[in-house]
C-alpha cells in the first residue's frame, strides 16, 4: 500500500513569516495529492490540492508544490496568521478510490 | 446540504460491548470512507463502501471491525467486544466520485472511549 512521510511533526512560526510542510510518498503511482487542515476538535478540511499533471499550484496565502521523479510534494504557507494554527495533513491516493494521509503537522503561530 | 453527519459525536463503552458508528454522506455521495485517528497521529485508512458494496476494507482490522452501507439509511461502522486500544476518533468522508476526482468531506467524527 501508499506510504506517507510527513515532517516536521511541529513547527512554529512568527506570524507573518512562512510556514513549509513536506511529504513524500512512495507508489509512484499516486497522481492525486490533497492537503486538509484540522482545527482542534474539528473535521478535516480540505483546502489545496495538486495532481501530478502539474508542478505547483497557488491559492492566495497557500501553495503546493509536486516533485514527482523525487516523490515528494510540499505545502508552503505565506504570511502566516494565528488562524492559520491547525494540525495539517497531506495526503496522496492510491488507485482511484483510496487517500492515505500522513501523520500530520501541528502548526503554531505565534503572534 | 446538511454535510457529512457522524452520530454520536462522542460514545464511551465498556470493555466487551458493541459500538455502532454511524455515516450519513453528503446528498447525492456514493462513496464512503471510514478513518481512524488515534490522539496525535495522523488518520489511518480503513474501508472504502459503495452502496451495499465493500470495495476496500485493507485498513480493516481482521476481527471484531465491519462496516456496511446499506441502499437505505446511513453507513455503519460496527466494532464487536471492544477493547482499550479502540479509543480513537472516527471520521468518516464522502464523495460524489472517486476520491481522486473529487473532493471527499469529512464528518465531524465520533469519538470512542472504550473504559
Amino acid at each position: 500500500g501508499e506510504n506517507v512521510e510527513q515532517h516536521p511533526s511541529t513547527l512554529s512560526v512568527q506570524e507573518g513569516d512562512s510556514a513549509v510542510i513536506k511529504c513524500t510518498y512512495s507508489d509512484s503511482a499516486s497522481n492525486y495529492f490533497p492537503w486538509y487542515k484540522q482545527e482542534l476538535g474539528k473535521r478535516p478540511q480540505l483546502i489545496i490540492d495538486i495532481r501530478s499533471n502539474v508542478g505547483e499550484k497557488k491559492d492566495q496565502r497557500i501553495a503546493v508544490t509536486l516533485n514527482k521523479t523525487a516523490k515528494h510534494f510540499s505545502l508552503h504557507i505565506t504570511e502566516t496568521q494565528p488562524e492559520d494554527s491547525a494540525v495539517y495533513f497531506c495526503a496522496a491516493n492510491l488507485g482511484a478510490n483510496n487517500l492515505f494521509f500522513g501523520t500530520g503537522t501541528r502548526l503554531t503561530v505565534i503572534p | 446540504n446538511a454535510g457529512v453527519m457522524q452520530n454520536p459525536r462522542h460514545l464511551v463503552r465498556r470493555r466487551g460491548q458493541e459500538a455502532r458508528l454511524r455515516c450519513s454522506p453528503m446528498k447525492g455521495h456514493s462513496h464512503v470512507y471510514w478513518y481512524r485517528q488515534l490522539p496525535e497521529e495522523g488518520l489511518k485508512f480503513m474501508v472504502y463502501l459503495q452502496k451495499e458494496n465493500i470495495i476496500d476494507e485493507s485498513g480493516m482490522p481482521k476481527e471484531r471491525f465491519s462496516a456496511e452501507f446499506p441502499k437505505e439509511g446511513p453507513s455503519i461502522l460496527r466494532i464487536q467486544q471492544v477493547v482499550r486500544g479502540d479509543s480513537a476518533a472516527y471520521f468518516c468522508a464522502s464523495s460524489v466520485w472517486e476520491v481522486m476526482n473529487t473532493e471527499a468531506f469529512f464528518g465531524q467524527g465520533t469519538r470512542l472511549t472504550v473504559v
